[in-house]
């Protein structure tokens, strides 16, 4: 079975900081997707970041980056310029390409960002 | 936002009692997902739906069964409520399986069993 661990529960970064939340995965499988979530105090689950397991690229979106390593499967969220806003819950989840789209997530990282 | 909408958004009930939780959605997503989240475990597949009355069982089913006889309507049930299964329940819909399409997830219900 495939499983996601994030051994992180707490993280904390200054306003404007640079901030690594970790997340390893155990899969025999050799095509998959892997995310990050995050939940704000609202409880709405907002996809951050995405990466397909075939790209050796890493993801990016505006102030996100991952940083994939497929062969250790780990997949660390890099968040720079750290805002207010980016304070929440953050769940690193994998799932196969193919068959029903059914997510297994992480123990979540709580994100504080001090001012 | 995907129209996705949960209710009841909050209950509060006794051990013993059925309970029935509706995810609707206006999308028209073939895929229907139930999730609970627990401090600790993160979100835990409980059931799925891959069509109207195609349905199967997650990681955490125990307890909990599901039925969906319309497209736009997904039905969580607890027969008969425990303790153990107070948490926040998030519905989650998708399109096509297989394909890079991204799960969108409803508000959550906070469930507390008394």
């Amino acid at each position: 079975a495939q499983t996601v661990t994030q051994s992180q529960p707490e993280m904390s970064v200054q306003e404007a900081e640079t901030v690594t939340l970790s997340c390893t995965y155990d899969t025999s499988e050799s095509d998959y997707y892997l995310f990050w979530y995050k939940q704000p105090p609202s409880r709405q689950m907002i996809l951050v970041i995405r990466q397909e397991a075939y790209k050796q690229q890493n993801a990016t979106e505006n102030r996100f980056s991952v940083n994939f390593q497929k062969a250790a499967k780990s997949f660390s969220l890099k968040i720079s310029d750290s805002q207010l806003g980016d304070a929440a819950m953050y769940f690193c989840a994998y799932r196969i390409r193919q068959g029903a789209q059914k997510l297994v997530f992480g123990q979540g990282t709580r994100l504080t960002i001090n001012p | 936002d995907a129209g996705i909408t949960q209710s009841p958004r909050h209950k509060v009930t006794e051990t013993g009692t059925p309970v029935t939780l509706r995810c609707h959605q206006t999308e028209n997503h073939r895929y229907m997902y139930w999730y609970r989240q627990d401090p600790g475990h993160g979100l835990r597949l409980i059931h799925y739906s891959y069509g109207v009355k195609d349905t199967d069982k997650g990681e955490v089913s125990d307890g909990y069964s599901v039925s969906r006889s319309k497209t736009e309507d997904f039905l969580l049930t607890l027969e008969s409520a425990t303790s153990s299964q107070t948490s926040v329940y998030f519905c989650a819909i998708s399109e096509l399986a297989g394909y890079n399409n991204e799960q969108f997830f409803g508000p959550g219900t906070r469930l507390t069993v008394l």
